[in-house]
């Protein structure tokens, strides 16, 4: 069975730092890696996914994401986090084996970034 | 920009009462999906759609739960009678039926309440 995991609960940043949210899957076959964005009180926002191709994927508002097969990873990345990337963040797989179509989410983890 | 569109945004009901939430997906999608999360923690899958049938479904999509795509532009979760631990966001997607690399957009979500 698919499945998404991120870690953290958890992400504390300082504004200007670098940020990093983790995730990790499990699929059979290759699989489509997605990110997405909440903010309070509103929808889930596409970020960036991951097909095939290039390793690092770079998606919307400077965010990006390292496609890595060994270590069955997909973290989110950002050079430089604003104090307006403060959401909750979702990595989210699909795979080709059954009901191909849905995404499976991880749990989340609520980027905090401080002034 | 196209966006996927969803009323009501907040209803209280009864338990027991029937709700009915509405969905406007991006007009040439194909593929039509309904999501819930629970007081924001993780995002489940409950039904995917797809030329006029429910193509997938989860455990928590029993038989208390429909859907329907009653004319070319809507399409609607109902909940027959509604429980408590049925209070949650629901959030309407779709996505274009070129094979299983695209992402899914997702409308601002119904917030059920249930008392």
């Amino acid at each position: 069975a698919q499945s998404v995991a991120q870690p953290e609960d958890q992400v504390n940043v300082a504004e200007g730092n670098p940020l990093t949210v983790k995730c990790t899957y499990s699929v059979s076959g290759n699989p489509y890696l997605f990110w997405y964005v909440q903010y309070p009180n509103r929808g889930l926002q596409f970020l960036l996914k991951y097909i095939t191709g290039d390793n690092l994927v770079k998606g919307s508002y400077g965010f990006e994401a390292e496609f890595n097969k060994s270590q069955t990873s997909f973290h989110l990345k950002k050079p430089s986090a604003l104090v307006s990337d403060s959401a909750l963040y979702f990595c989210a797989v699909r795979g080709l084996s059954g009901g191909y179509n849905k995404l499976i989410f991880g749990a989340g983890t609520r980027l905090a970034v401080h002034p | 920009e196209p966006e996927v569109t969803q009323t009501p945004s907040h209803q209280v009901t009864q338990m027991g009462q029937e709700v009915i939430l509405r969905c406007v997906p991006i007009s040439n999608h194909l593929y039509f999906y309904w999501y819930r999360q629970i007081l924001g923690q993780k995002v489940e899958f409950l039904v995917s759609f797809y030329n006029n049938e429910i193509s997938e479904k989860s455990e928590i999509f029993d038989d208390q739960f429909s859907v329907e795509r009653p004319d070319g532009s809507n399409f609607t979760l109902k909940i027959r009678s509604t429980k408590l631990e049925d209070s949650a966001m629901y959030f309407c997607a779709s996505s274009e039926a070129y094979g299983s690399t695209g992402e899914l957009f997702f409308g601002e979500g119904s917030r059920l309440t249930v008392l």
